[in-house]
């Protein structure tokens, strides 16, 4: 157990849609991080955030938004959704106080996303 | 921008024998930190090893051992006495040091199967 949360683990929804995926990091750490896994496919960086703002962005989409929230909680908003969206949505954190120091990131078990 | 490649994308292993993953890298950054993530069927994302730019000393945890060549920028992972739990996906990431809050970069994975 890695010590992050990640809810739901499964969701099942339609085309246009919008949901919400949720992420608690592990106590301490500040940083969190989003990744995409498509099926069978390397993880995809999509967005950073430290202590509430983001930090880092990779390759996500305007439909998708984050934000990370004062007890440091994450969420990662979908919209308009598509079947191409249907992938392992992984949340990660690290303790990120320092840019100069070595963080190693700890993976929630993932949002399985299931598009219709 | 950081690459990372894995150019195997499968492999075989009989148990108890050896194996070694390949994993390359290209960055101009001096200092950075290596990672090995394995994901089993359960998707669970781990950490399997990790190696700092700096150090010369090769990283070993237990039966994972790294082959750190940083001059040819090359960042192998063997494992010795392959067992049937290792069979997973094996994700090579890079990571600079500085100022970029821990931002990881993954290559494609490469799939192991332990063979009884």
């Amino acid at each position: 157990d890695s010590g992050v949360t990640q809810t739901p683990k499964h969701l099942i929804t339609a085309t246009g849609q919008r949901v919400t995926l949720r992420c608690s990091p592990r106590s301490g750490d500040l940083s969190v991080y989003w990744y995409q896994q498509s099926l069978d496919q390397g993880l995809q960086f999509l967005i950073q955030y430290y202590n509430g703002e983001e930090r880092a962005k990779g390759n996500i989409l305007e439909r998708f938004s984050a934000q990370q929230f004062p007890d440091l909680h994450s969420e990662l908003n979908l919209s308009s959704l598509e079947l191409g969206d249907s992938a392992l949505y992984f949340c990660a954190s690290s303790v990120g106080t320092s840019g100069y120091s070595y963080n190693e990131q700890f993976f929630g078990p993932g949002t399985r996303l299931t598009v219709l | 921008a950081q690459t990372v490649t894995q150019s195997q994308p499968e492999m075989s292993v009989q148990e108890a024998e050896t194996v070694t993953l390949s994993c390359t890298y290209d960055t101009s950054e001096n200092n950075y930190y290596l990672f090995w993530y394995k994901q089993p069927p359960s998707r669970q994302m781990i950490l399997v090893i990790r190696q700092e730019a700096y150090k010369q000393q090769n990283a070993t945890e237990n039966r994972f051992s790294v082959n750190f060549q940083k001059a040819a920028k090359s960042f192998s992972l063997k494992i010795s006495d392959s067992q049937l739990g290792d069979t997973a996906m094996y994700f090579c990431a890079f990571m600079k040091h500085g100022n970029d809050f821990n931002k990881f970069y993954f290559g494609s994975g490469t799939k192991l199967n332990v063979k009884p």
